[in-house]
C-alpha cells in the first residue's frame, strides 16, 4: 500500500515563501506529482518528479529525495490567487495508477 | 472543445434513483479515470481505463458501474446509492497508464460532477 502525508493546513503573507511538505511510503515508486485544486474546481497539474533534484517552474518549484521518500512545493513570491489546495501524488508501477495525499490548503493573505 | 468534460456538473437524485454520469476527453489520451472527492478525504480512485478496457477497479460497490464505449468517453452508471456516496466524482484522463516514469501518467481533470444523494 502507499502512505502519503502532507499537512492538513498552511497560512503565508502574500510576497512570502512557502514550502509545502510531502512524504510518502511506497513500493513501486514511479514519480510524484503536485497538483493545485482552487475551491469548487478541477485539480490542475503542476509539476512531475521522477529523478531527485529540484524542478523549477517560474515561480514554483518541486524538489525530490528518493532515498527520504520526501517531496516539497515551493512557491516564491506568493500571490492571493495562489490560495487553493496542493495535492502530493504518488505514482505508482501497478496499473500506473495515483494515489493522493490529503492535500493542504494554503491561504496567502494580504 | 478541448480538455476533458464532465456532465452533469450537479446532480441531486433519490436512493431508488438510476442516473449517469458522463465524462468526454478531446485530448487523444488512452487512458481515463474515475475519481471520488468526498469532504475531509483524499481523492480517492475508483476506477481506471487503457484503450478501454478495466484496468483498475479498487473494491468499489456494485451500486457503482463504469462504461468506456471508446477512447473518448467515460460513464459511471449510478443505482441505489447511499447518502454516504454524496461527493464530488471527477473523471480524469492521461497520455497512457503504463507507468514507465516518463511523466505520461499526469492527469487531466474535468470539472467534476456534484452528486447529492438524498
Amino acid at each position: 500500500g502507499q502512505n502519503i502525508d502532507q499537512p492538513t493546513e498552511m497560512t503565508a503573507t502574500e510576497g512570502a515563501i512557502v514550502q509545502i511538505n510531502c512524504t510518502y511510503q511506497t513500493s513501486g515508486f514511479n514519480g510524484l506529482f503536485w497538483y493545485q485544486q482552487h475551491a469548487g474546481e478541477a485539480p490542475t497539474f503542476l509539476s512531475y518528479n521522477v529523478l531527485d533534484g529540484l524542478e523549477e517552474k517560474g515561480r514554483f518549484s518541486s524538489f525530490l529525495s528518493r532515498s527520504k521518500g520526501y517531496s516539497y512545493l515551493l512557491l516564491k513570491e506568493l500571490q492571493m490567487k495562489d490560495s487553493a489546495s496542493y495535492l502530493c501524488a504518488v505514482d505508482n508501477t501497478n496499473a500506473g495508477k495515483s494515489t493522493f495525499g490529503d492535500g493542504t490548503t494554503l491561504t496567502v493573505k494580504p | 472543445e478541448t480538455g476533458v468534460t464532465q456532465t452533469p456538473r450537479h446532480l441531486v437524485m433519490g436512493m431508488t434513483n438510476k442516473k449517469s454520469l458522463k465524462c468526454e476527453q478531446h485530448l487523444g489520451h488512452n487512458a481515463m479515470y474515475w475519481y471520488k472527492q468526498s469532504a475531509k478525504k483524499p481523492l480517492e480512485l475508483m476506477f481506471v481505463y487503457s484503450l478501454e478496457e478495466r484496468v483498475e477497479n479498487n473494491s468499489v460497490p456494485s451500486r457503482f458501474s463504469p462504461e468506456c464505449p471508446n477512447s473518448s468517453h467515460l460513464f459511471l452508471h449510478l443505482h441505489t446509492l447511499q447518502p454516504e456516496d454524496s461527493a464530488l466524482y471527477l473523471c480524469a484522463s492521461s497520455q497512457d497508464s503504463a507507468g514507465g516514469g516518463s511523466g505520461a501518467n499526469v492527469l487531466t481533470f474535468g470539472a467534476g460532477s456534484r452528486l447529492t444523494v438524498l
